[in-house]
């Protein structure tokens, strides 16, 4: 499978403030995906993110708040935007390619003030 | 949309017994099933995965068995070990669709005690 990484790790924010986290990965991928899953719960999807083009947001989620780069194939970008203690969260991209497996990076550890 | 329930929401078993864990989903058009194991503090990780084409699947001690008229697969787990304590969810999702966004259920935690 292949190799996901994120950036920052973890971080600590005020409110008020944005974070940009960056997903990475070592090959080419079809589809990027970035879930949020809060303390002790399940994944929930934020959007799917497409390359070169807007992405695609779930019930809940708009892309004023949480927007979204796919500059191409092996890269993305999720923006936290104007951030609350709500807003304090794991943050997890996904990929999936021609077999449709979905594999997860490791995740940011957002913490909001 | 698709709704995906998981039962029961914690298992203790004693190590060497078995652990079944249930998931049922709405979407008839659901065709992809994958099971994720997530340890505390690290990424969810993929265990095993089953087609809609396909009834049961095995790999070593975990197998996965699907009935689409019912609308429920399980995950089974044989011979279980102390390091198959984690949290496992089940997801549904419609491959091939255009939109391969998975759908979690809300997760089970085992334990397994020595």
């Amino acid at each position: 499978s292949a190799v996901i990484s994120q950036k920052p790790s973890r971080d600590i924010c005020q409110r008020g403030t944005s974070l940009t986290i960056q997903c990475q990965v070592d090959s080419q991928v079809t589809m990027m995906f970035w879930y949020r899953q809060q303390p002790g719960q399940s994944l929930t999807l934020i959007a799917t993110a497409n390359q070169g083009s807007e992405a695609t947001y779930e019930s809940g989620f708009v892309i004023d708040k949480f927007p979204i780069s796919r500059p191409n194939l092996t890269f993305s970008t999720l923006t936290v935007s104007n951030m609350s203690p709500e807003d304090s969260s794991i943050y997890l991209c996904s990929v999936s390619g021609q077999t449709y497996e979905q594999y997860f990076g490791p995740g940011t550890r957002l913490t909001v003030t | 949309g698709e709704n995906v329930e998981q039962h029961p929401s914690t298992l203790s078993v004693q190590e060497g017994d078995s652990a079944v864990i249930k998931c049922t989903y709405s979407d008839s058009a659901s065709n992809y099933f994958p099971w994720y194991k997530q340890e505390l503090g690290k990424r969810p990780q993929l265990i095993i995965d089953i087609r809609s084409n396909v009834g049961e699947k095995k790999d070593q001690r975990i197998a996965v068995t699907l009935n689409k008229t019912a609308k429920h697969f399980s995950l089974h787990i044989t011979e279980t070990q102390p390091e198959d304590s984690a949290v496992y969810f089940c997801a549904a999702s419609k491959i091939g669709s255009g939109s391969e966004k998975l759908v979690f259920g809300k997760g089970m935690k085992l334990t397994v005690n020595p």
